[in-house]
């Protein structure tokens, strides 16, 4: 299938500075996005959605920003904590029921 | 707790001896899934369910069945399992099977070793 995601493989920041992944897709019909953590051992964990007809959308500590015209996907964490390494990967919704996943970028923070 | 669980967490077998992975949701989820996870390919569908009773093949259901007789459980059978079903396995559950405002939640997963 398609690749969602070109994603560095890796990201090394100091703790207390912002991170930035970054996630492209390539379906233009895609309406629905989510940013999942997976630590190790673990499954993904939810961490922020927003929708095809939104620009940006915050959280605690972190916001999602998409671009539809160049079809790219930015999750920022403010603020990065040691707590926050681990794998991030971007889904996509296609087609309703059907999400399809990036590979993903590992964030690990640096004390 | 909101979750769904899998069991077993790990699984070794060999070639062509049957084999359940069980997945629960507590949740009322309409909507189950089963993924794959693989170094370098991400998250591939497997199967979905959109409520009981409906099952559906997702990206690579090769090698795989279902079944959703109840809301909360979607077990993952593998009658005859290979060495590249070797894997880590993940069900995931969502409200609704339209998937907008509506992210799946996952499992803590199964790592299955097929010898």
């Amino acid at each position: 299938g398609e690749s969602v995601g070109l994603h560095l493989p890796t990201l090394s920041v100091q703790e207390g500075d912002n991170s930035i992944i970054n996630c492209a897709y390539s379906n233009s019909a895609s309406d629905y996005f989510i940013w999942y953590k997976q630590e190790s051992g673990k499954g993904p964990q939810f961490i922020i959605d927003i929708r095809s007809n939104m620009d940006k959308r915050q959280g605690q500590r972190v916001t999602v920003l998409l671009n539809k015209t160049v079809k790219h996907l930015s999750l920022q964490i403010a603020a990065t904590q040691p707590g926050d390494s681990a794998v991030y990967f971007c889904a996509e919704n296609r087609k309703g029921n059907q999400f399809y996943f990036g590979t993903g970028t590992s964030l690990t923070v640096i004390p | 707790e909101a979750q769904v669980t899998q069991n077993p967490r790990y699984l070794i077998t060999v070639t062509g001896k049957k084999l359940t992975v069980t997945c629960s949701q507590n949740m009322n989820h309409e909507y189950m899934s089963w993924y794959r996870q693989d170094p370098g390919l991400g998250l591939r569908q497997i199967y979905y369910s959109m409520n009981v009773e409906v099952t559906d093949k997702g990206d690579v259901p090769e090698g795989y069945k279902v079944s959703r007789k109840e809301k909360r459980n979607f077990p993952l059978i593998l009658e005859s399992p290979s060495p590249n079903q070797t894997s880590l396995y993940f069900c995931a559950s969502s409200l609704t099977g339209q998937g907008r405002n509506s992210p799946l939640h996952f499992g803590n997963g199964t790592r299955l070793t097929v010898t």
